[in-house]
């Protein structure tokens, strides 16, 4: 059974950093491309960052760029959000994701609470 | 950038009826557009793939359609459990992703 198990997330200040993870199990996890998608509080779905199976390539939507950084670990099945000079805006729920067929999100994560305020 | 609209924003229906949801995109997706339903609280599902293939385990109620800037996703009798948010989402700008803004199917 395919699953993935996210950790981390919470309450941070404005300008803060916070790490999320997510491993994944009941898959090779080396072989697919992972995700991270959010969503702030009543508002829709946003595409966050994606990386390559073995890492080597990364891309993020323009608002989180040189803030964000995606990264994975495939020995430990798990790919990882690094989030700093963090504003309210970036307050959501984030969640991890595999990549089908390049394109659509076949299995997520159970989400995790980011909250950005003072 | 590819941009996709969903209509309508909320679709007002009693169990048993049909729902049809629209996404529109704003140039050619090819076949690459996925449908995904979301209750609160919890991860969207992936419900069609390929503008009508249906992910494993979804119900033949689901159907899929459309392809290049048109699709259409069709539940064909509303069951209790169907009344969610439903997102369409396309890879037209590989590798970057984008969603519809969505379509809330809430009971009459």
């Amino acid at each position: 059974e395919v699953q993935l198990v996210q950790s981390g997330g919470g309450l941070v200040q404005p300008g803060g950093s916070l790490r999320l993870s997510c491993a994944g199990s009941g898959f090779t996890f080396s072989t697919y491309w992972m995700s991270w998608v959010r969503q702030a509080p009543g508002k829709g779905l946003e595409w966050v960052a994606n990386i390559k199976p073995d890492g080597g390539e990364k891309y993020y939507v323009d608002s989180v760029k040189g803030r964000f950084t995606i990264s994975r670990d495939n020995a430990k099945n798990s790919v990882f959000l690094q989030m700093s000079s963090l504003s309210v805006d970036d307050t959501a729920v984030y969640f991890c994701s595999r990549v089908q067929d390049s394109y659509f999100f076949d299995f997520w994560g159970q989400g995790t609470l980011v909250t950005v305020s003072s | 950038e590819i941009v996709l609209t969903q209509s309508p924003p909320t679709l007002s229906l009693s169990p048993g009826e049909r729902a049809t949801l629209s996404c529109r995109a704003s140039q050619s997706v090819g076949q690459y557009l996925a449908w995904y339903q979301q209750k609160p609280g919890q991860a969207p599902r992936l419900l069609t793939y390929d503008a009508s293939n249906r992910a494993t385990g979804i119900p033949a109620r689901f159907s899929g359609s459309g392809s290049g800037t048109d699709f259409t996703l069709t539940i064909s009798s509303l069951e209790p459990e169907d009344f969610a948010l439903y997102y369409c989402q396309q890879r037209g700008n590989w590798p970057l992703f984008t969603f519809g803004p969505g379509t809330k199917v809430d009971m009459k």
